[in-house]
């Protein structure tokens, strides 16, 4: 068990819908990160916050937004979705912006139909 | 630009047999390299990294690693698997500039046989 916590684990949506992905970081880890892991597209990063800030973004969708709140647990909204979103989304922490000592969350597998 | 390759993308062996998940990347800075474990159905689990210091790196579970600067490369080896080390392991470099973005590999299925 890593500390890092994903609900839900699994999420059924149709094409169209909006769904809110939270992850509740280790104790003390201020920085989160979004990964998505798809068939074709792999693993890929999405989104950092530290502290409650936008520290680093990657490959992320503009339908996608993300946000971490004072008590350091981070959304990820994923909205007017596609088949293609069907994805592992992971999230992982870290106690500082270094993404070197991040430990990763279960996931929660997307499917969009 | 920086990338991540992982040579194999599927490694069938016998069990109690050695074996080496290969991967290359490419940066033109320092790099931070992992190697991590997904089982089926599971998150990411880290086995090893290099950060700095000495290149052979060990890790969990018997697996061990070498970063070859020269070479680019950052392969991981066991001298000896178990049917329980069937899993997706993934190769996955941090730019030492940077520190925030993690770039992973596609991935190598690793099936072990009785």
């Amino acid at each position: 068990d890593s500390g890092v916590t994903q609900t839900p684990k699994h999420l059924i949506t149709a094409t169209g819908q909006r769904v809110t992905l939270r992850c509740s970081p280790r104790s003390g880890d201020l920085s989160v990160y979004w990964y998505q892991q798809s068939l074709d597209q792999g693993l890929q990063f999405l989104i950092q916050y530290y502290n409650g800030e936008e520290r680093a973004k990657g490959n992320i969708l503009e339908r996608f937004s993300a946000q971490q709140f004072p008590d350091l647990h981070s959304e990820l909204n994923l909205s007017s979705l596609e088949l293609g979103d069907s994805a592992l989304y992971f999230c992982a922490s870290s106690a500082t912006g270094q993404a070197t000592e991040a430990f990763f969350g279960q996931g929660t597998r997307l499917t969009v139909v | 630009a920086q990338s991540v390759t992982q040579l194999d993308s599927q490694v069938p062996v016998f069990e109690e047999a050695p074996v080496e998940l290969r991967c290359n990347y490419s940066s033109s800075v320092s790099v931070y390299l992992f190697w991590y474990v997904q089982y089926p159905n599971q998150g990411l689990q880290l086995l090893l990294k290099y950060l700095s210091g000495s290149t052979l790196v060990k890790g969990i579970n018997g697996f061990e690693a070498e970063f070859n600067k020269s070479q680019t490369s950052f392969h991981l080896r066991k001298p000896s698997v178990h049917i329980s080390d069937t899993a997706e392991y993934f190769c996955a470099v941090i730019e030492g500039t940077g520190g925030f973005k993690t770039i992973f590999g596609a991935g190598t299925r690793l099936f072990v046989k009785a």
